[in-house]
């Protein structure tokens, strides 16, 4: 337990269905971040998020809509996606942005069909 | 980025030390080394970092070369719960870099 809960941990979904990813850090952390991991590639990150604000957003397309209620939530919205977006969707917290060690959740396993 | 090489993948018999090793040839003054790992069908998990002075935690030790130009994360007594893969990652907290930049890593297989 790293104290980064995803839900939920699979995820089928059609391309023309609407679904969210969940996120939730009980660590006291102010940064949160979304990253994908296809297979047979790296990790990318998607988006930051810090106090709430989101500081980056690295070149996601916009069937991809993040949401930061507090700094201790974050979503993960998804609408219309392609078959490629497959992936594992990994959430991740840390205490401040500058090099700080991230705590990552189990990830969301998703299968676009 | 500075970008970092590993080989793809190494093999090592439980219960003797492994080093795994990371080349940073371009690697800035300011970067600090980062390995994280990842186990199987869980996220990444942070393992050590450091930027000039070698480095030990309870879970593995750091060796920086001199010239900071490669490292070694050594895993001192191998288990089979270490089988994972194992990034190694540069980072320049002075450019506001939140980034993780994560590489394709090393596939470490534990053998019984």
């Amino acid at each position: 337990e790293t104290g980064v809960t995803q839900t939920p941990r699979h995820l089928v979904m059609g391309m023309t269905n609407k679904k969210s990813l969940k996120c939730e850090q009980h660590l006291g952390h102010n940064a949160m971040y979304w990253y994908k991991q296809s297979a047979k590639k790296p990790l990318e990150l998607m988006f930051v998020y810090n106090f709430k604000e989101q500081t980056e957003n690295n070149s996601v397309p916009s069937r991809f809509s993040p949401e930061c209620p507090n700094s201790s939530h974050l979503f993960l919205h998804l609408h219309t996606l392609q078959p490629e977006d497959s992936a594992l969707y990994l959430c991740a917290s840390s205490q401040g942005t500058i090099y700080n060690e991230q705590f990552f959740g189990p990830g969301t396993r998703l299968t676009v069909l | 980025d500075a970008k970092t090489t590993q080989p793809n993948s190494m093999e090592s018999n439980e219960e003797e030390p492994v080093h795994l090793p990371c080349n940073h040839s371009t690697i800035s003054g300011t970067d600090y080394i980062h390995w994280y790992r990842q186990l199987p069908s869980q996220g990444p998990e942070y393992v050590i970092h450091g930027l000039t002075s070698n480095v030990n935690n309870r879970m593995a030790s750091l060796a920086i070369a001199e010239d900071r130009k490669s490292s070694t994360l050594i895993l001192h007594r191998a288990t089979l719960r270490d089988a994972a893969v194992y990034y190694c990652i540069l980072r320049d907290p002075n450019f506001g870099n939140e980034k993780l930049t994560f590489g394709t890593g090393t596939r470490l297989t534990i053998i019984p």
